[in-house]
Order: structure tokens, then sequence, then C-alpha cells
């Protein structure tokens, strides 16, 4: 199965800041077939990204993704307070879907 | 606007079994390809089983196989998952997904707790 690591694990930032996650993955992700997911606490996953680069309806474009192959980023242009959640990557060009451990964007 | 709510979570005791249900408002569940997926108490999310919307074919997570299955109750509208031979490892909040890739719509997720 495909391994997907997310560094960093926490990310300490500021409002306004531009944060940039990254997510890794032990084979390459053919096509481009990685998803963003955000979840704030006591809620479901939300997706963010498809294709690598492809904001889902409603995201805000301060979302942005990009990467092929093995290396994906998700960056958030200028982060507002409600942007200070975890998110997960995802890939879904094998069986079985994988998720990356997720990283935290907390306020520091 | 379209929703996931799953329902048939609870206290269960180890060996033991439970059957979850996810419901749809506003689409056909029918229609769709629908996953399982879980997330134990603040860990991170592991998917378990998908169904197809064509012929039904379906996968599990090799962790899970033979004991979890996952089935379309098309007259309900539902999509279950029946989860045997439960272990306290397997508590966790449960989700059902929309997608045969990402998962575009989620539910809010039912609870397992498998505790003596």
């Amino acid at each position: 199965e495909i391994v997907l690591t997310q560094s960093p694990g926490i990310l300490s930032m500021s409002p306004g800041q531009r944060a940039i996650l990254s997510c890794r993955a032990s084979q390459t992700v053919d096509h481009s077939a990685l998803a963003w997911y955000q979840q704030k606490p006591g809620q479901a996953p939300r997706l963010l990204i498809y294709a690598a680069s492809f904001r889902a309806t409603g995201v805000p474009d301060r979302f942005s993704g990009r990467g092929s192959g093995t290396d994906f980023t998700l960056t958030i242009s200028r982060l507002e307070p409600e942007d200070f959640v975890v998110y997960y990557c995802q890939q879904y060009a094998r069986s079985p879907r994988t998720f990356g451990h997720g990283t935290k964007v907390e306020i520091e | 606007e379209e929703q996931l709510v799953e329902s048939g979570g609870g206290l269960v005791q180890p060996g033991g079994s439970l059957r979850l249900s996810c419901a749809a408002s506003e689409f056909t569940l029918t229609s769709e390809e629908m996953n399982w997926v879980r997330q134990a108490p603040g860990k991170g999310l592991e998917w378990l089983s998908y169904i197809s919307n064509l012929d039904d074919t379906t996968h599990t997570e090799d962790s899970v196989r033979g004991r979890f299955s996952i089935s379309r109750d098309a007259a309900k509208n539902t999509v279950d998952l029946q989860m045997n031979s439960l272990r306290p490892e397997d508590t966790a909040i449960y989700y059902c997904a929309r997608g045969g890739k990402y998962f575009d719509l989620w539910g809010r997720g039912t609870l397992v707790t498998v505790s003596s």
C-alpha cells in the first residue's frame, strides 16, 4: 500500500501568514490522484482539494494544492482564524485508499 | 442540502457485533460509490470498506476483512457496515463517505466503543 507521510506534524503559525503543508508518498501517486481534507474538532473531514490541485466546491481560493509523483503540498496563502485545525492528505491512485497522519496547524 | 447520517453505534463487548447504517438525504445512495472510514480517538483516518454503485462489488481493508462487511439496502436507501468479532482497537468514530476515489461528502459519524 502507499504510505503517506505528512510534515510537519504540528505547524505553529500566526493569522495572516502563509502555511505550507507537505505530503510525501512512499510510491508514485499516478495521475496526481491525491486529495486534501480539513477536519475541525468534533466534525467530519471536509474535502478541500482533489487531483492534487483542484479546489472542491465552496473552498476559498486561499487554499491551493500542487505536486506530482511522490511530493505534494497544500498551501494556505493567508491563515484565517478558522484555518487552525487539522489537515489530511489521501491518495486514491491505488487500493487501499490511504491517508496521511495529519498536520495540525496551531496558533503560535 | 445533501447529507449523510450514520446510526447504529454504541457500546459493545469484545467479541460482539454491531451493524451501522448510513442514510442519505437529497440524493439516492444506490447511485453512488460509498465507503466507510473510521477514526480512533485522537488518531487519523482509516479507510475500511467500499461498495460500487454499478454492481455492488465491495473492497475491504485487510485488517478488518472477514470481520467487517459492507452492503447496500436499496429499499431503505442505506449503506450498512456489519461488524463482527469486535475488538477494543475497533473503538472509533465510524464515518460513511461518498466517492470512488476521493470523498466529497461525509456524515457526522457514529461512535463505536468496544469495552467490557
